[in-house]
């Protein structure tokens, strides 16, 4: 059964500091990786999906890469405003018909003004 | 991008009546949609896969007779909580897969805050 964990579970770092957060996954055979922000009581918003045979994605300040063979996968966030303040959760989806996501218990980010 | 609806954003019901969610993907087709619950500082668990026209699949733990769902169209998934209780307290979330779509992305409705007095 994959699992999937997040480390460091918060983080507050000053305005303007890049940063990376880090995502593990037990199984490797993954179709594919994905990257989500959620606000307080909020749905979660799509950052940035790594297909299985990719190795990184980029939109803006983000760049999400991805290690299928350590399991790994970090998303770095460049030049972090207080806009960014927010939980980052990683989802792993299993190969199959279904595609199921397997999401990390996410890490709650705090960029400081 | 695609836009998935979550109807009501919020209830809050007497312990032992049953609440609907509606979950709507506005402009595609979803053949797939997911069902999670996510409770407070915890992330999300998936607890079915409804698929149109056929049953759901639930994950292990999860009563399908607690939680009914109904895909009966290829926009439109409801998750009814029968006989809620305040341990069924919780924030639903559903997300659709876009069946057209090259990249199977799921894209997540804004989620239904459940409060069961």
């Amino acid at each position: 059964k994959q699992e999937v964990t997040q480390i460091p579970a918060a983080l507050s770092v000053p305005e303007g500091e890049n940063l990376v957060l880090n995502c593990s996954f037990t199984d490797s055979a993954i179709y594919n990786l994905q990257w989500f922000r959620q606000d307080p009581g909020k749905g979660l918003t799509s950052l940035l999906l790594i297909q299985s045979s990719q190795r990184e994605q980029t939109s803006g300040r983000l760049n999400a890469s991805l290690d299928k063979s350590s399991g790994r996968s970090t998303l770095y966030i460049a030049a972090s405003q207080p806009g960014d303040s927010a939980t980052y959760l990683c989802a792993a989806s299993i190969s199959g018909s279904a595609r199921q996501l397997t999401f990390g218990s996410g890490t709650q980010l705090t960029v400081l003004p | 991008g695609a836009v998935v609806s979550q109807h009501p954003s919020r209830v809050i019901c007497k312990s032992g009546t049953s609440v609907k969610i509606e979950c709507r993907s506005l402009d595609f087709q979803a053949t797939t949609m997911f069902w999670y619950r996510q409770f407070p500082k915890q992330s999300l668990m998936l607890m079915a896969t409804s698929n149109e026209g056929s049953k759901a699949t639930y994950e292990q733990g999860v009563e399908k007779d607690k939680f009914l769902i109904n895909h009966a169209s290829l926009t439109l998934s409801t998750l009814t909580v029968t006989s809620a209780h305040p341990e069924d307290s919780s924030f639903y979330i559903c997300s659709a897969r876009d069946a057209a779509a090259v990249q199977e992305t799921q894209y997540f409705g804004p989620g239904t805050r459940l409060l069961v007095l």
